[in-house]
């Protein structure tokens, strides 16, 4: 089951404030970042390792609750460049039938961000 | 290093025909996987390689078929194409394969089935 994201989509203006939410019903061992302009591959941000852990990146910081099984992303005086859809990225190890185990990516719902003028 | 690279990036394929869709990455990544992405969707998992010759299904691995005879290539095999293949397709790479490794994404096929 994939991680929720909150809002699912969300119009600022430049210089204005957002935080995009990635809740998981599974437990969180590790919580990667995306973003994906439109028409392009994701693209990867941060990831966050263990409870508590924020990173930040330029003015993109998140935090990872692994009690809540939750992560956030925080952007600040978002700018233009800002804008395409941010997904999350819950890692959990896999056993296969054949490779043993290895780590795959379960994408959240997804949240799409415009920033305008 | 360019590093993961897929072709074609579009193609449009007919019901019923085949097509093998390439990912080559040149970082010495052992781990490879191919992800699918409906419109307005995330990513679900297909096949994933954790080494040349070694291979295993993901989510939704039916309707595909993979191969990994080096390191660097790990082609996708479409063999009879059904409109539900219309998805844009993307191959990562990752070093060791392990929950804290960051994937890398190649640019994506965006693939057609009328």
């Amino acid at each position: 089951q994939q991680p929720v994201q909150s809002p699912q989509a969300v119009i600022l203006r430049e210089g204005e404030d957002a935080v995009i939410n990635c809740s998981s019903s599974k437990a969180l061992y590790s919580v990667h970042w995306y973003r994906q302009k439109h028409g392009e591959a994701p693209v990867f941000l941060m990831i966050l390792l263990k409870g508590g852990e924020q990173k930040g990146h330029e003015k993109i910081s998140a935090s990872f609750n692994e009690k809540k099984q939750q992560s956030s992303l925080y952007l600040t005086a978002s700018q233009l460049s800002y804008s395409g859809t941010y997904f999350c990225g819950a890692s959990t190890a896999i056993r296969g039938r054949v490779t043993g185990t290895a780590s795959k990516l379960t994408f959240g719902t997804g949240t799409r961000l415009q920033v305008t003028l | 290093n360019a590093g993961v690279t897929q072709t074609p990036k579009f193609r449009i394929l007919k019901i019923g025909q085949s097509m093998t869709l390439q990912c080559t990455q040149d970082m010495n990544h052992n781990y490879m996987y191919w992800y699918r992405q409906d419109p307005g969707m995330g990513l679900k998992l297909i096949y994933y390689s954790v080494g040349a010759g070694i291979t295993d299904k993901g989510e939704v691995p039916n309707g595909y078929n993979v191969s990994r005879s080096t390191t660097e290539d790990f082609p996708l095999r479409l063999e009879l194409a059904a409109p539900s293949q219309t998805s844009v397709y993307f191959c990562a790479s990752v070093t060791r394969g392990r929950v804290a490794d960051t994937q890398y994404f190649g640019p994506g096929t965006r693939l057609t089935v009328l």
